[in-house]
């Protein structure tokens, strides 16, 4: 399994732009990248995989270089309800093999 | 709806009892997984099953049990021999398979608190 590094926490204001990176360098060739956000005593929720390049959805993006060895998940126009603990995770995601949750990165985003 | 239901939200318990706590999910999911979290921690896995009557250690079994009897049940069992068990469970469940979107599905979470 990949271990992956992520910032503890960052803090950010409402309208701006977050970007939060995670380091993969021994990711495997099947392995994909996924992010889960978690607010305080509930359970994480996913927000967005991908495998390379860049992968969109309404909520955020995930940019993936070539090299594969890092992430970058991008808020847009963040608000103070995106103040949470976001995981990054990375793995080949079939189910055969269990998923490993570090310690995530606590984005505070002030008003 | 379908979903991921854990009961009770909250559990207290008297030290040297064990506790089990329920996990429920009509997803048709077959793999389940159960996690713990500590304040300001990120999730540690305890057990996960795969397929009904299997199920494997995850990283911080000691002190734990598990059963998977039927495909949508997950009783995660606290038992007197885990040393420090105040915390934040959680439990889980994803399809298994090929597919590359196997998103884990989380409950609610339960919040033991051991007196």
């Amino acid at each position: 399994l990949a271990k992956t590094t992520q910032p503890i926490s960052m803090d950010s204001y409402e309208g701006q732009e977050v970007n939060i990176t995670c380091s993969h360098n021994n990711i495997a060739t099947n392995d994909y990248i996924t992010w889960y956000q978690q607010f305080p005593s509930q359970g994480p929720r996913f927000i967005i995989q991908g495998y390379k390049t860049k992968v969109t959805n309404e909520v955020a993006s995930l940019f993936i270089p070539a090299d594969r060895k890092s992430s970058t998940l991008s808020l847009p126009r963040v608000s103070l309800s995106d103040t949470a603990v976001y995981y990054c995770l990375v793995g080949d995601m079939s189910g055969d093999d269990k998923i490993i949750f570090g310690k995530g990165t606590r984005l505070h985003i002030l008003p | 709806d379908g979903g991921i239901t854990q009961s009770p939200k909250y559990l207290f318990r008297k030290e040297g009892q064990n506790v089990t706590l329920s996990c429920e999910q009509n997803l048709n999911h077959d793999a389940m997984y159960w996690y713990r979290q500590d304040p300001g921690q990120g999730l540690r896995l305890i057990y996960y099953s795969q397929i009904v009557n299997d199920f494997q250690k995850g990283d911080i079994a000691e002190g734990y049990s598990v059963s998977r009897e039927k495909k949508e049940s997950f009783p995660l069992t606290v038992t007197s021999a885990q040393k420090n068990p105040t915390a934040f469970y959680l439990c889980a469940s994803s399809i298994v398979g090929d597919s590359s979107y196997n998103e884990q599905f989380f409950g609610p979470g339960t919040r033991l608190t051991v007196l």
